[in-house]
């Protein structure tokens, strides 16, 4: 089973900030099967990034996710009051599909 | 637009099944390139990926709840199901469903229905 580590576990930050979630698998993803998802408080996840790279549906381009092997990233480049969530992190290239353990992103 | 839809009981005693159904609507189960998922999140927790069933009827369980799982489709009514035996108060979660796929992953999502295990 491939374990994912994410880090840190909260941020607190501001409106307008970048900011960068970590993500390492303890061992590579295969096709670099790495998905990140949004939850917000009462609410099913919302598929943000898949591929490691490529932003789902109606994904504001703001968002954006790289890396590959077992390290890999979220990068949300300035950030709007509705992103302050916790995000998952998810590899689904393995069996059995594993989540991270999230990133609460707190505003300061 | 897909849409799913979790259903069946809040509340499951020790010892029971616990029974979920799924439906969804805005496209067919039937449909090649489909997982249809389940997944649950412990009460404050993080998120546990339990199985899914391909549109074909092939399954794949979680290895820590294969023994106890299990997960069918029903094609006629456009729905697919969970059941969980021998449940304990550790099995208390909401239970999502979710559409997933081989390259994509998990696109679509149902609302998540609480299920709490209490005699």
């Amino acid at each position: 089973e491939i374990v994912l580590t994410q880090s840190p576990g909260t941020l607190s930050l501001s409106p307008g900030e970048r900011v960068t979630l970590s993500c390492r698998a303890s061992q590579s993803v295969s096709s670099g099967y790495v998905a990140w998802y949004q939850q917000k408080p009462g609410q099913a996840p919302r598929l943000l990034i898949y591929g490691a790279s490529s932003r789902a549906t109606g994904i504001p381009d703001r968002f954006s996710g790289s890396g590959s092997g077992t390290d890999f990233t979220l990068t949300i480049s300035r950030l709007e009051p509705e992103d302050f969530a916790v995000y998952y992190c998810q590899q689904y290239g393995s069996s059995p599909i594993t989540f991270g353990q999230g990133t609460r992103l707190e505003i300061k | 637009q897909v849409q799913l839809q979790e259903s069946g009981p809040g509340l499951v005693k020790p010892s029971q099944t616990l029974s979920l159904t799924c439906t969804v609507s805005g496209g067919s189960i039937s449909r090649g390139g489909y997982y249809w998922s389940w997944i649950r999140q412990h009460p404050g927790k993080g998120l546990e990926w339990i199985g899914y069933i391909y549109y074909r009827g092939s399954t794949y369980y979680n290895p820590s709840l294969k023994s106890r799982v299990t997960i069918s489709l029903d094609t006629s009514k456009n729905q697919f199901s969970l059941k969980l035996s021998s449940v304990t108060a550790a099995d208390t979660a909401v239970y999502y469903c979710a559409r997933d796929s081989a390259t994509v992953a998990a696109d679509y999502w149902g609302q998540g229905t609480l299920v709490t295990v209490s005699s």
